[in-house]
């Protein structure tokens, strides 16, 4: 079955750069969103259709997908960027959720 | 801004078969698609499956021996039945919009979930 691998951990210094990657074969074949979920809290989507920012999201979250990896990546992070990320793509009718990373500022 | 509302029981027993239903206001039901999604405690997300406003339907091959689910234009809702359960569907469990299907569905607004817990 189709998997979606993401790193369990990301921890970065407050106004650095975050990575967070999601790998599947053939990944950048498909488009990838990404959802923030902090403690608590439902998913929000963050990125759609691999770079878009839906209204509200700041421009320092980006999003890039090629041959097998997606990234999501946040620029100048702040503590309030702290949660899980989970990357979601659609395989042959249904949906698959990579695992989740969390990330630390 | 559309917003969604989970609502059910939340404790159920072995074998039984969970409803949910989740009521849609600020927008309509028609042109969009509506799934359910679950998450057990300090796991990851699972896609349940969708359904349209005509009654079309999608479900996670996963589950789909146990997923019915239904829509109700008129009272803006649609609805969740999982059968036979037991302690691996204890989760919370959310409703949301899909959007853009053709197009790398993605999910653009979700319900605060709601927490059902499976026990005897």
């Amino acid at each position: 079955s189709y998997e979606l691998t993401q790193s369990p951990s990301v921890s970065v210094s407050p106004g650095q750069t975050a990575s967070i990657t999601c790998s599947g074969d053939n990944l950048g074949e498909k488009y990838i969103s990404w959802y923030r979920q902090r403690p608590g809290q439902s998913p929000l989507l963050v990125l759609y259709q691999d770079v878009k920012r839906p209204s509200g999201i700041p421009e320092r979250l980006s999003g890039s997908n090629s041959r097998n990896t997606a990234t999501l990546t946040i620029s100048g992070a702040e503590t309030m960027d702290e949660a899980v990320y989970y990357c979601q793509a659609w395989h042959f009718n249904k949906v698959i959720f990579g695992g989740g990373t969390e990330l630390t500022v | 801004q559309v917003q969604l509302q989970e609502s059910g029981p939340g404790l159920m027993k072995p074998s039984e078969t969970l409803s949910l239903t989740c009521t849609v206001s600020g927008g309509p039901l028609s042109t969009y698609y509506w799934s359910w999604l679950r998450q057990p405690a300090g796991k990851g997300l699972e896609w349940i499956g969708r359904i349209y406003i005509n009654g079309n339907t999608k479900y996670n091959p996963s589950l789909k021996s146990r997923v019915t689910m239904s829509v109700d234009s008129s009272k803006n809702h649609f609805s969740l039945k999982l059968s036979s359960l037991t302690a691996a569907d204890t989760a919370v469990y959310y409703c949301a919009r899909e959007v853009c299907p053709t197009q790398g569905g993605f999910f653009e607004s979700w319900g605060q979930g709601t927490l059902v817990t499976v026990s005897s």
